[in-house]
C-alpha cells in the first residue's frame, strides 16, 4: 500500500498566496521528509521532521507532523512563480540506513 | 556540499543494446545509493538499493538480470539496462545518503532519460 499519499494532487494558486500541501501515511515512522522536483530534474531535499517533532521552519517553509493522525503538512508562504514544481513527501521508517517511501506527489502551479 | 552527479542525462539507444548510467557522489562518501524509475507525472518507484562492496537489494518485481547494479566504490554506483527494449524507456534517478551525516535526507542526481527505439 502507498505509504505516503499527498493531497491535493494538483494545486494552482496566485503568486503571493500561501500553498498548503498534506501528506498521510500508514505505518510508524522515524522521520518524514519533503522534496521538490522541477520538471525533468532530480529531487531536492527541502526539510526533514523527526517523529518527536511537531513543527519545523525553514525560510518560507513550515512543516507540521501529527503522528497520532499519521499526517504532515507543508506550507509555503508568500509563494513565487519559481515555486512551481512537484512536491513529494517521503517517510523513513527505520532511520539513517533505510530506504524512503515516496508519495505520489503534488503538482503546484504558481501563477505570476 | 552533498552533490550527486548522474550521467548521461539523456540517452537514446536501439532495442537490444545495453546502456550504463553512472551515479557519483562528488563531495561525500555514500555507502548506500538508491535507484529509482519514474514514469511521467508519477512518483518514484524504488528499483534497488545499492550497497558499496556487496550485492544490490532489488525490490519485488525488478529483474536483477535486466537491471545490473554495481557499487564498486564509496562514490560510484552504476545501473546497466541490459538488452533494452522500448518498454524500458523511462526516467531513471539515483540518490545517495551521506555516510558522514546523522540525518536521513537523500541527495539526488539530475536523472537520466532513456529512450529505446
Amino acid at each position: 500500500s502507498q505509504q505516503g499519499e499527498e493531497d491535493p494532487q494538483a494545486l494552482s494558486i496566485q503568486e503571493g498566496e500561501n500553498a498548503t500541501m498534506n501528506c498521510s501515511y500508514k505505518t510508524s515512522i522515524n522521520n518524514l521528509q519533503w522534496y521538490r522536483q522541477n520538471s525533468g530534474r532530480g529531487l531536492v531535499h527541502l526539510i526533514l521532521i523527526r517523529s518527536n517533532e511537531r513543527e519545523k521552519h525553514s525560510g518560507r517553509l513550515r512543516v507540521t507532523l501529527d503522528t497520532s493522525k499519521k499526517s504532515s503538512s507543508l506550507l509555503i508562504t508568500a509563494s513565487r512563480a519559481a515555486d512551481t514544481a512537484s512536491y513529494f513527501c517521503a517517510t523513513d521508517r527505520a532511520g539513517a540506513n533505510s530506504k524512503l517511501t515516496f508519495g505520489k506527489g503534488i503538482t503546484l502551479s504558481v501563477r505570476p | 556540499g552533498a552533490v550527486v552527479s548522474q550521467h548521461p542525462s539523456r540517452v537514446i539507444c536501439k532495442s537490444g543494446t545495453s546502456v550504463k548510467i553512472e551515479c557519483r557522489s562528488l563531495d561525500f562518501q555514500a555507502t548506500t545509493m538508491f535507484w529509482y524509475r519514474q514514469f511521467p507525472k508519477q512518483s518514484l518507484m524504488l528499483m534497488a538499493t545499492s550497497n558499496e562492496g556487496s550485492k544490490a537489494t532489488y525490490e519485488q518485481g525488478v529483474e536483477k538480470d535486466k537491471f545490473l547494479i554495481n557499487h564498486a566504490s564509496l562514490t560510484l554506483s552504476t545501473l546497466t539496462v541490459t538488452s533494452a527494449h522500448p518498454e524500458d524507456s523511462s526516467f531513471y534517478i539515483c540518490s545517495a545518503r551521506d555516510a558522514g551525516r546523522a540525518t536521513g535526507e537523500l541527495f539526488f542526481g539530475e536523472g537520466s532519460r532513456l529512450t529505446v527505439l
